[in-house]
């Protein structure tokens, strides 16, 4: 089939501290994947994207590596600050529409 | 430039009345998309334009749902006898492509429907 799968919520994490959220897909092929950031009250922001195997991502100090052999794309960032704090949503394109994972809410404490 | 707008920010109304939610992509995005989020069901894809035609509208929950697009811009999402179930964020979100496997699709703010 054709979806995302991400770890639960929440992550709790103290400022500095290094953040991984997992995000693994099904499809046939190679979709792009996306990861998308909700501020609390705001909408959907792009962070960052890569199109092919072995792509990186990076963006505000995030990255994640599009690994083709284990299908997945985990978002990581070495020093997170309470700003990082939000929602993240893991996605792939099929065909004409973005899939979504179910979304990973960050707490990050000083 | 303006990134994608839409109205009304908020939506309360009475369960069995109709509802038409605004979508105004960025401008020249030829394709443009509707996305529901809620509690229950994560975001879910609604119907998909490329430009004032709907190639996928695989995404619509019932026949209560419908959504046009007219000179290739805005859109209008309508939801007819609003049920409590079709409480939500609506969100569109709108591209320079469509199909194309490496494009952004950029998300307005949402319309957040209550249906009492």
């Amino acid at each position: 089939g054709n979806s995302v799968t991400q770890m639960e919520g929440p992550v709790t994490l103290s400022e500095e501290a290094f953040l991984t959220i997992n995000c693994t897909y099904t499809a046939t092929g190679y979709p792009s994947l996306f990861w998308y950031v909700q501020y609390p009250g705001e909408g959907l922001q792009l962070l960052l994207k890569a199109t092919k195997a072995d792509d990186k991502g990076s963006n505000k100090g995030f990255e994640a590596t599009y690994r083709k052999e284990t299908t997945s794309f985990h978002l990581e960032k070495g020093s997170v600050q309470v700003s990082d704090s939000a929602v993240y949503f893991c996605a792939r394109v099929n065909t004409d529409k973005l899939i979504f994972g179910t979304g990973t809410r960050l707490q990050v404490f000083p | 430039g303006a990134g994608v707008s839409q109205s009304p920010s908020n939506k309360v109304t009475e369960k069995g009345k109709d509802v038409e939610l605004r979508c105004d992509p960025i401008s020249g995005h030829t394709a443009l998309y509707w996305y529901r989020q809620s509690l229950g069901q994560g975001l879910e894809f609604l119907i998909y334009f490329q430009g004032n035609s709907a190639p996928d509208k695989s995404g619509l929950p019932s026949d209560r749902f419908s959504a046009e697009r007219t000179g290739g811009s805005v859109s209008t999402l309508t939801i007819q006898r609003t049920q409590q179930e079709d409480s939500a964020v609506y969100l569109c979100a709108s591209s320079f492509h469509s199909g194309g496997r490496t494009d952004t699709q950029y998300f307005g703010p949402g319309t957040r429907l209550t249906v009492l």
